[in-house]
């Protein structure tokens, strides 16, 4: 069993369909990311939240939209995705700035297909 | 950022001990070296973190140079449920926040 909680595990979309991947903790942590992983490569990372501001962003395209509603959500709102951007998709929490002993604690992420 | 690199793939007997290497030479003075390893299909699992000393917890060792420039992780009496794709992440204090950028991953195949 994982502390943070994602939904759905699969999804499957067109490439002109809008929908959003979901992430919870309610560990109080402060910080928390979007990795993007393909097969047999690492994870990516995409997006930071630091206290539910967005603090990294690398460099990810436009159809990716990250939002942080509260300090215990992420969501990811997806866009006129690509088949390419068809992967694995992680979310991760952290007590954040100002903790030393603060290591990431992973999902088990949502598969995503685009077709 | 600091970036690791790590074997690609290692094999191990069960019950023998599994070392596994990890490069950071670029590493920073206040950067943290951690060890994660990822089952297939399921999220990373946290194992280990360290920054200058060697650390012991219930899963594993972490031994670091005293450069810092590298560190080993060690399974002391590796199972077939050890495998795994190990990797190792140099955390980074960036733009306030910290970031984990993951090496390439040592994938670890345990032997009966």
């Amino acid at each position: 069993d994982t502390e943070v909680t994602q939904t759905p595990k699969h999804l499957v979309m067109g490439m002109t369909n809008k929908k959003s991947l979901k992430c919870e903790q309610h560990m109080g942590h402060r910080a928390m990311y979007w990795y993007k992983q393909k097969a047999k490569k690492p994870p990516e990372l995409m997006f930071v939240y630091s206290y539910e501001k967005l603090s990294i962003n690398e460099s990810v395209p436009s159809r990716f939209s990250p939002e942080c509603p509260n300090s215990s959500l992420l969501n990811l709102h997806l866009h006129a995705l690509q088949p390419e951007d068809s992967a694995l998709y992680l979310c991760a929490s952290s007590r954040g700035p100002g903790t030393e002993n603060s290591p990431l604690h992973f999902g088990n992420g949502t598969r995503l297909t685009v077709t | 950022d600091a970036k690791t690199t790590q074997p690609t793939s290692m094999d191990c007997a069960e019950g023998r001990a599994a070392n596994l290497p990890c490069n950071h030479s670029t590493i920073s003075g206040n950067e943290y070296v951690y060890w994660y390893r990822q089952i297939h299909s399921q999220g990373p699992q946290y194992i280990i973190h360290g920054l200058k000393n060697n650390e012991t917890n219930e899963m594993a060792s972490l031994i670091i140079t005293e450069d810092r420039k590298s560190s080993t992780l060690i399974l002391p009496h590796a199972t077939l449920r050890d495998t795994a794709v190990y990797y190792c992440i140099v955390r980074a204090y960036l733009q306030g926040t910290y970031k984990y950028i993951f090496g390439t991953g040592t994938r670890l195949k345990v032997l009966a």
